[in-house]
C-alpha cells in the first residue's frame, strides 16, 4: 500500500528566507504527484503537477521536484512571504489518491 | 486516524444516466465537505464546499445544477452527476473536516473513477 509522507510536520521562518519541503513516497508507480496549499476552513488550492514522466515544475517562486525512483519530491519556495504562510499537502495519484500529512508553514514577517 | 470513505469507488455508465457518489466519515462528525475532480494529466480542482445542512457553495465554472451536492448529514455527503457525458469523466474525490476536533485537519476519501460512454 502506498505511504505518503512529509517532512517537517510544520515549519517556521521569517520572511524572505528560501525553504524546501519534503515528500517521499513507497510505491514508485505512481501517475503523477501535485503539490497543494490548504488555508484553515478552505479546500484545496493545487500548485504544481508533476507527471511521472516529468523531473520538476515551476510557477514562479515554487519549484517542484520528482525523483519517482528515491520515491521523492520536494517542494522549494524562494523569497518566502507571510502570505505564504498555509499548509501544505503532496499528493501521489496511482490507482487512487494518497495524501501526505501536510507541513504546516508559518512565515514570520 | 480519521476515515474517509467512497462509494463507488469505480463506476462505468452510459452518457445521459445520472450517478451518485457517496462521501462518508467513518469515525468523526464532518461539518464541512469538499468536493474535488481531476481530469486526465490535470490537476485536482475544487468543485464545491458544502457544510452539513445547507446549500453548497460552488466555485466558478462549475455548474450546480449538473453537480448536485447534498449535506444532510454530520457523517454523508453525496455528489450527484445529472445527465452525465463523456466529459463528465474524471476523478472525484471529497475531503471531510473534522469540525468538533477544533483543528483544520481534512480528511480525503481514496476518490472515485467516473467514466461516461
Amino acid at each position: 500500500k502506498q505511504e505518503v509522507t512529509q517532512i517537517p510536520a510544520a515549519l517556521s521562518v521569517p520572511e524572505g528566507e528560501n525553504l524546501v519541503l519534503n515528500c517521499s513516497f513507497t510505491d514508485s508507480a505512481i501517475y503523477n504527484l501535485q503539490w497543494f496549499r490548504q488555508d484553515p476552513g478552505k479546500g484545496l488550492t493545487s500548485l504544481l503537477l508533476i507527471q511521472s514522466s516529468q523531473r520538476e515544475q515551476t510557477s514562479g517562486r515554487l519549484n517542484a521536484s520528482l525523483d519517482k525512483s528515491s520515491g521523492r519530491s520536494t517542494l522549494y519556495i524562494a523569497a518566502s512571504q507571510p502570505g505564504d504562510s498555509a499548509t501544505y499537502l503532496c499528493a501521489v495519484t496511482g490507482n487512487q489518491f494518497y495524501f501526505g500529512t501536510g507541513t504546516s508553514l508559518t512565515v514570520i514577517p | 486516524g480519521a476515515v474517509v470513505s467512497q462509494h463507488p469507488s469505480r463506476v462505468i455508465c452510459k452518457s445521459g444516466t445520472s450517478v451518485k457518489i457517496e462521501c462518508r466519515s467513518l469515525d468523526f462528525q464532518a461539518t464541512t465537505m469538499f468536493w474535488y475532480r481531476q481530469f486526465p494529466k490535470k490537476s485536482l480542482m475544487l468543485m464545491a464546499t458544502s457544510n452539513e445542512g445547507s446549500k453548497a457553495t460552488y466555485e466558478q465554472g462549475v455548474e450546480k445544477d449538473k453537480f448536485l451536492i447534498n449535506h444532510a448529514s454530520l457523517t454523508l455527503s453525496t455528489l450527484t452527476v445529472t445527465s452525465a457525458h463523456p466529459e463528465d469523466s474524471s476523478f472525484y474525490i471529497c475531503s471531510a473536516r473534522d469540525g468538533t476536533s477544533g483543528q483544520e485537519t481534512q480528511y480525503f476519501g481514496p476518490g472515485t473513477r467516473l467514466l461516461v460512454l
